[in-house]
């Protein structure tokens, strides 16, 4: 079935420094890929979304590539804020043939940014 | 314009009863998904509603049932409640268009179920 794999945190960083967080992916045929950030006490906010190969979706700074021939769709931001501390998931939804598909996703990954 | 707002906010139960979690929709969508949360984890999918059915389901037994009222709102329902069921549990709303993807999916911000 699908899966989702992304790096295991938690991930703590100084204001400005540069982000990273790895997402690989397995799935039987051609998935969306997203990215869902919670914050504290909050339900999960679409971050951004790919729906095909090299597709790069980008938000409020952050940025991540669909890599099919990688199966990986890494988050990336170039300087991040005390604001952006929060869980960050990468999620898939796979196309069979219908609408509004389920998600899967992965452990989520703890990001701390200090000041 | 009203996300999707769930109820209760938190609550215990004991071992073997049986709850209700409940959830409306945000204004124009007409789809829900529950998903559980166990801490340190990702959500899982439980199942989907649509037209008032059950489209999807994920891995969860026969405890885990769901409805979904004309309005389009919906209610979670777990009896024989056991300790493993302690989670948060989301419910996710989207406006279902036939042939396309639609990923307008909007979460709500959980009903924390603690069993005890």
């Amino acid at each position: 079935g699908d899966s989702v794999t992304q790096m295991e945190g938690p991930v703590t960083l100084s204001e400005e420094a540069f982000l990273t967080i790895n997402c690989t992916y397995t799935a039987t045929g051609y998935p969306s890929l997203f990215w869902y950030v919670q914050y504290p006490g909050e339900g999960l906010q679409l971050l951004l979304k790919a729906t095909k190969a090299d597709d790069k979706g980008s938000n409020k700074g952050f940025e991540a590539t669909y890599r099919k021939e990688t199966t990986s769709f890494h988050l990336e931001k170039g300087s991040v804020q005390v604001s952006d501390s929060a869980v960050y998931f990468c999620a898939l939804s796979e196309n069979s043939g219908g609408s509004n598909y389920k998600l899967t996703f992965g452990k989520g990954t703890l990001l701390t940014v200090n000041p | 314009d009203a996300g999707v707002t769930q109820s209760p906010t938190h609550l215990i139960k004991t071992r073997g009863q049986q709850v209700t979690l409940r959830c409306s929709p945000k204004s124009g969508h007409d789809t829900v998904s529950w998903y559980q949360q166990a801490l340190g984890q990702g959500p899982q999918f439980i199942f989907q509603y649509y037209e008032e059915e059950e489209r999807q389901r994920g891995n969860f037994p026969d405890r885990f049932s769901g409805h979904q009222f004309p309005n389009y709102s919906s209610e979670l329902n777990v009896n024989a409640l056991l300790l493993g069921d302690s989670a948060l549990y989301l419910c996710a709303s989207s406006l279902s268009i036939l042939g396309e993807r639609d990923y307008g999916y909007t979460f709500g911000s959980g009903t924390r179920l603690t069993v005890v």
